[in-house]
């Protein structure tokens, strides 16, 4: 089974400063999908960006970018310009491509991000 | 936008009792499904649900639990006997094709006393 990690229970951010959130996986296999969810206090959970492993290319929107490093199974979320509505919880999820996989998504424990004024 | 609605947002129930939480996918979703968050932890995943049966469940999903689409919109889970430990916050989703990204409802809270 694929394992993900968040190695970051809490991060801290200015605003309009730049922090990057921390996300390693496990898996024997070559395609899939990451995610990175964020989940703010009314516990909605809202998709931030996505990335497909069969793509080189990081996925960027808006003020949100990721670095993908298919080899060493890395993740990371980059948030430029910090706001203060960027404050929630922050879940990374890994996704199969397997078709006979059920397509369930498979959620870090996540990071806690706070942005100070 | 369209989005996944769920009723109750809240429900509160005594041990032992059935619950059943609603939702509404998007219309057009053809991919359905349940997760979990205990307070403090991570969201887990249920089961998914295509083409009118399970395509998936996890270790959690035991015979407690039953999904159904009983008409054409809604979709919802069924805890047959609650237990103090099925206390979480019940997350739908939904998504148009298998690989699409999901979108998820609000939640229902729900509180086994």
């Amino acid at each position: 089974a694929q394992t993900v990690t968040q190695s970051q229970p809490e991060m801290s951010v200015q605003e309009a400063e730049t922090v990057t959130l921390s996300c390693t996986y496990d898996t024997s296999e070559s395609d899939y999908y990451l995610f990175w969810y964020k989940q703010p206090p009314s516990r909605q959970m809202i998709l931030v960006i996505r990335q497909e492993a069969y793509k080189q290319q990081n996925a960027t929107e808006n003020r949100f970018s990721v670095n993908f490093q298919k080899a060493a199974k890395s993740f990371s979320l980059k948030i430029s310009d910090s706001q203060l509505g960027d404050a929630a919880m922050y879940f990374c999820a890994y996704r199969s491509a397997r078709t006979n996989s059920g397509y369930a998504l498979n959620f870090g424990k996540g990071t806690s991000l706070l942005v100070t004024p | 936008e369209p989005e996944v609605t769920q009723t109750p947002s809240h429900q509160v129930t005594q041990m032992g009792q059935e619950v059943i939480l609603r939702c509404v996918p998007i219309s057009n979703h053809l991919y359905f499904y349940w997760y979990r968050q205990i307070l403090g932890q991570k969201v887990e995943f249920l089961v998914s649900f295509y083409n009118n049966e399970i395509s998936e469940k996890s270790e959690i999903f035991d015979d407690q639990f039953s999904v159904e689409r009983p008409d054409g919109s809604n979709f919802t889970l069924k805890i047959r006997s609650t237990k103090l430990e099925d206390s979480a916050m019940y997350f739908c989703a939904s998504s148009v094709y298998s690989d699409s990204p999901l979108h998820f409802g609000n939640g229902t809270r729900l509180t086994v006393t």
